[in-house]
């Protein structure tokens, strides 16, 4: 069965720094990947995706995450981060063709100003 | 443009007493939908999907049953709730089983 792991629970951060936040899933097939983002007090929204091609995608609000096959990894990453990126994260995946859409346990960012 | 609606927004029930939550979704046909619960820590948890009336597969043996009595209508229910019952509820729909879900507002169920 497949499943996602993520590796960092809570994460904080100083405005400006670097942000990398790992995600691993286990599923020897083709998958589709995803990270969501919820803001306090708001519903899950997509933040980026990826089917097939370039490895590296990019999404909204500077986000881009690298799709690495061997290493079953699909890591999100921001050069800079800022306050407003407070929220928590969650990497998803989807065992394709028709699989169920199954996700991590969640990364809560707190960036402080 | 698609939407979801789910409701309520919040509920607080006794233990033991029925439960029903309800999603639908606005613009599209045939959608696949989900059911999530969401706990602090561990995720999203998939409790039900499915990809057509009255077709719904359960991820986890517990409490609750799903329904789809119309294509875009999709509904969580107990018999009889128990404390850990309680948790925030999400609904999704995604156009096909390849894409990215779509989430409603959530509900949050207190059970006291």
């Amino acid at each position: 069965a497949q499943s996602v792991s993520q590796h960092n629970h809570h994460v904080i951060l100083s405005e400006a720094a670097s942000l990398e936040l790992g995600c691993n899933y286990s599923y020897g097939g083709t998958v589709n990947l995803f990270w969501y983002v919820q803001y306090p007090g708001q519903h899950l929204q997509l933040l980026l995706k990826y089917f097939s091609g370039d490895p590296l995608v990019k999404g909204i609000k500077g986000f881009e995450a690298e799709f690495i096959k061997s290493k079953f990894s699909f890591n999100l990453r921001k050069p800079s981060v800022q306050w407003s990126d407070t929220a928590e994260y969650f990497c998803a995946v989807n065992a394709a063709p028709g699989g169920k859409l199954i996700f991590g346990q969640g990364t809560e960012l707190s960036v402080k100003p | 443009s698609q939407t979801i609606h789910q409701w309520p927004a919040t509920l607080v029930q006794p233990v033991g007493s029925p439960l029903s939550l309800e999603c639908t979704v606005e613009g599209t046909s045939n959608p696949n939908l989900y059911w999530y619960r969401q706990a602090a820590g561990r995720g999203l948890q998939l409790l039900f999907y499915s990809v057509g009336i009255g077709q719904i597969s359960s991820e986890v043996p517990q409490n609750l049953s799903a329904s789809r009595p119309q294509d875009r209508q999709f509904i969580l229910s107990s018999k009889k709730l128990l404390l850990s019952d309680s948790g925030f509820y999400l609904c999704a729909w995604s156009p096909d089983r390849d894409t990215e879900a779509f989430f409603g507002q959530g509900t949050r169920l207190t059970v006291v």
